[in-house]
């Protein structure tokens, strides 16, 4: 198993860009999650999604869209890049969406600078 | 809402010594309580969870973590730190559903 994977790892965008970041996971988990982590304030909830079909916003969702039409797949995409988004993204999954008990697998991270 | 509070930003240790990581939690019930550790340019990695029973609980790389309900607090404890466990450290606790809120973290140093 590979786990959580996500691509690119190092990212440098120019301001009003868009692109996608990638997420995938090849442990059959029905949760999906992304975070980004900002010095000083942790990790925050941008989007996170139950099952194939199911997502919803998180704690700081604007700039951020997402889908999941698979389970595997979980990609996050910025509309148009602001600095302030310049940030590491991770993603992450989990086994069972219903019960808060389960762990959290993580990816590597993306590293996203905008500019 | 359910929360969590590291007070610590950065603790630095000698090699040898002993460890508290401290973090308190803000929750109606009995919560379930993690701690992860990230080493630099990783992921997040559990070390250990609490979901109920005994309130010493045991996680991996020889940490373990006690619940105090009194105190509200779930502090990460180790007898005798290692080079190699210089990194971050979040508590986090499950909100609505399987969403999760991370403290914002204490930086782990390790002096030789």
């Amino acid at each position: 198993n590979a786990g959580v994977t996500q691509t690119p790892k190092f990212q440098v965008l120019k301001t009003g860009q868009s692109m996608t970041l990638q997420c995938a996971q090849d442990m059959n988990h029905e949760y999906m999650s992304w975070y980004r982590q900002d010095p000083g304030m942790g990790l925050r909830l941008i989007h996170y999604s139950v099952g194939a079909g199911i997502t919803d916003q998180g704690e700081v969702p604007n700039g951020y869209n997402v889908s999941r039409s698979t389970t595997e797949d979980f990609p996050l995409r910025l509309l148009s890049a602001a600095p302030s988004q310049t940030s590491v993204y991770f993603c992450a999954s989990s086994p069972n969406r219903g019960r808060p008990s389960y762990e959290q697998y993580f990816g590597p991270g993306t590293r996203l600078t905008v500019t | 809402a359910q929360s969590v509070t590291q007070p610590d930003i950065h603790i630095t240790v000698s090699e040898g010594a002993s460890l508290e990581l401290r973090c308190n939690y803000s929750y109606g019930a009995t919560p379930y309580l993690f701690w992860y550790v990230q080493s630099p340019g990783q992921g997040l990695q559990l070390l250990l969870k609490y979901f109920s029973g005994d309130t010493l609980v045991q996680g991996i790389k020889g940490f373990e973590a006690e619940f105090k309900r009194s105190q509200s607090s779930f502090n990460l404890r180790k007898p005798s730190v290692h080079w190699s466990d210089a990194a971050e450290y979040f508590c986090a606790v499950p909100n609505t559903g399987n969403q999760f809120y991370f403290g914002t973290g204490t930086s782990l140093t390790v002096i030789p």
